[in-house]
């Protein structure tokens, strides 16, 4: 069955540096993968989207890869703030409208 | 401005009483979505709409209903509810498919907890 792995241990970094999620998923060829942020009992907030024959995408701070033959997306946040503590979910779409997310990964920025 | 809305927000009820959660967007799109959140199991999805009249099941269809007889509306109906349906629900909307197949980002509500006694 397709599955979608993300780091289940929250991440803690101090400000300033760079934080570094992983995504990785099996059994299934998505064409797309989004990530979002969530923040405690609120709903997740779209951040990026990259397509399957881009390599990387940028947004402000925001950096995401997509190794489709490793079959991992990489979200990287520099310049970390403190502001940027959220959950951090992917969210792999193979273009059928089914999206799957993984159960994401706590981030905490460290003043 | 943009949203997606849903109600109630915080709802307990009573094993096999039905409810119904409303779920309204103002982006004129055409799919909506509902998903589960628990804790461990992350975000999963019960049910999709791509338009009006055409739903079709998400990986956790069991027990709920929907219907998409207006564009903007789309509710999550429990018949009877149970307790293991106690959880966080959200509604999410997107522009459909163009071609290529691109669904968009999806917009989500702020969530309904919901605690079946």
């Amino acid at each position: 069955s397709q599955k979608i792995e993300q780091n289940s241990e929250a991440l803690n970094i101090q400000e300033g540096k760079t934080a570094t999620l992983t995504c990785n998923y099996t059994n299934y060829s998505p064409a797309y993968l989004q990530w979002y942020r969530q923040d405690p009992g609120r709903g997740p907030v779209f951040l990026l989207l990259i397509r399957e024959n881009e390599k990387e995408k940028r947004k402000e701070r925001l950096k995401v890869t997509f190794d489709t033959t490793l079959k991992q997306s990489l979200f990287h946040i520099t310049a970390s703030q403190p502001a940027d503590s959220a959950t951090y979910l992917c969210a792999p779409e193979s273009g059928t409208y089914k999206y799957i997310f993984g159960t994401g990964t706590r981030l905490k920025v460290l003043a | 401005e943009a949203q997606v809305t849903q109600n109630p927000r915080y709802l307990i009820t009573v094993t096999g009483k039905k409810l119904t959660v409303t779920c309204s967007q103002n982006m004129n799109h055409e799919y909506m979505s509902w998903y589960r959140q628990d804790p461990g199991l992350g975000l999963r999805q019960i049910y999709y709409s791509m338009n009006v009249e055409v739903t079709d099941k998400g990986d956790v269809p069991e027990g709920y209903k929907v219907s998409r007889k207006e564009k903007r509306n789309f509710p999550l109906i429990l018949e009877s509810p149970s307790p293991n349906q106690t959880s966080l629900y959200f509604c999410a909307s997107s522009t459909s498919g163009l071609a290529g197949g691109y669904t968009g980002e999806l917009f989500f509500g702020e969530g309904s907890r919901l605690t079946v006694l």
